[in-house]
């Protein structure tokens, strides 16, 4: 158990809608990054806050975007959803000191679109 | 950019043979390196990290990788395979101190046959 929780456990929309993904981080942790796991592939960065902050992003577009609250919880959103966004969704937090670079994951929400 | 092969989509062992899942790296400053295991309908659970202290590094669950600067290698190993073991492993490289933009490998499926 890393402290990391995420809600929904399973999500499925339709193309064009839009998704909100929640993440709680462990207690203590003041950054949370977001990850989307293709099936069969490793996790790819899309985006991580600092202090409710994007602190960095990746190749993701747009409509894709995120939100970190004063208890640093974290929301992950996802407009215009595509086919091609059904994936899981992993957020990890972890706390931004020197020696303290290990990021903790959740468990996951898995997003199907059809 | 940083970045990490993994050799190898799938290997198979049989119980209480060596494991040995292969990790090359590339990046342009000292790299931090982990291992992560994600079991079926999990998240991801860190084995091991490599933070420029020790070359050698222990685990969980008897694990344990080797830096190697001059191969650009950081290779999980476990003497002896369990049944427990079976899984998907990650290699991931981040900078120092600076978990922004993790990179992962595609992974590797460990199966251990009895």
């Amino acid at each position: 158990e890393t402290g990391v929780t995420q809600s929904p456990t399973h999500l499925i929309k339709t193309r064009g809608q839009q998704v909100t993904l929640r993440c709680s981080s462990q207690s203590g942790h003041n950054t949370v990054s977001w990850y989307q796991q293709a099936l069969g592939q490793g996790p790819q960065f899309i985006f991580q806050y600092y202090r409710e902050e994007e602190n960095g992003r990746g190749n993701f577009p747009p409509r894709f975007s995120g939100l970190q609250f004063p208890n640093y919880s974290s929301e992950l959103n996802v407009n215009a959803l595509e086919l091609d966004d059904s994936a899981l969704y992993l957020c990890a937090s972890s706390l931004i000191s020197v020696g303290q670079e290990t990021q903790y994951f959740g468990p996951g929400t898995r997003l199907l679109v059809l | 950019a940083q970045s990490v092969t993994q050799l190898g989509s799938h290997v198979s062992v049989s119980e209480g043979a060596l494991v040995l899942l292969r990790c090359n790296y590339s990046s342009s400053v000292p790299p931090y390196l982990f291992w992560y295991v994600q079991y079926p309908n999990q998240g991801l659970q860190l084995l091991l990290k490599y933070t420029s202290a020790a070359t050698l590094v222990k685990g969980i669950n008897g694990f344990e990788a080797e830096f190697k600067k001059s191969e650009t290698s950081f290779h999980l190993t476990k003497p002896s395979a369990h049944m427990s073991d079976a899984a998907e492993y990650f290699c991931a490289v981040s900078k120092p101190n600076n978990n922004n933009d993790m990179r992962f490998g595609a992974g590797t499926r460990l199966t251990v046959k009895p």
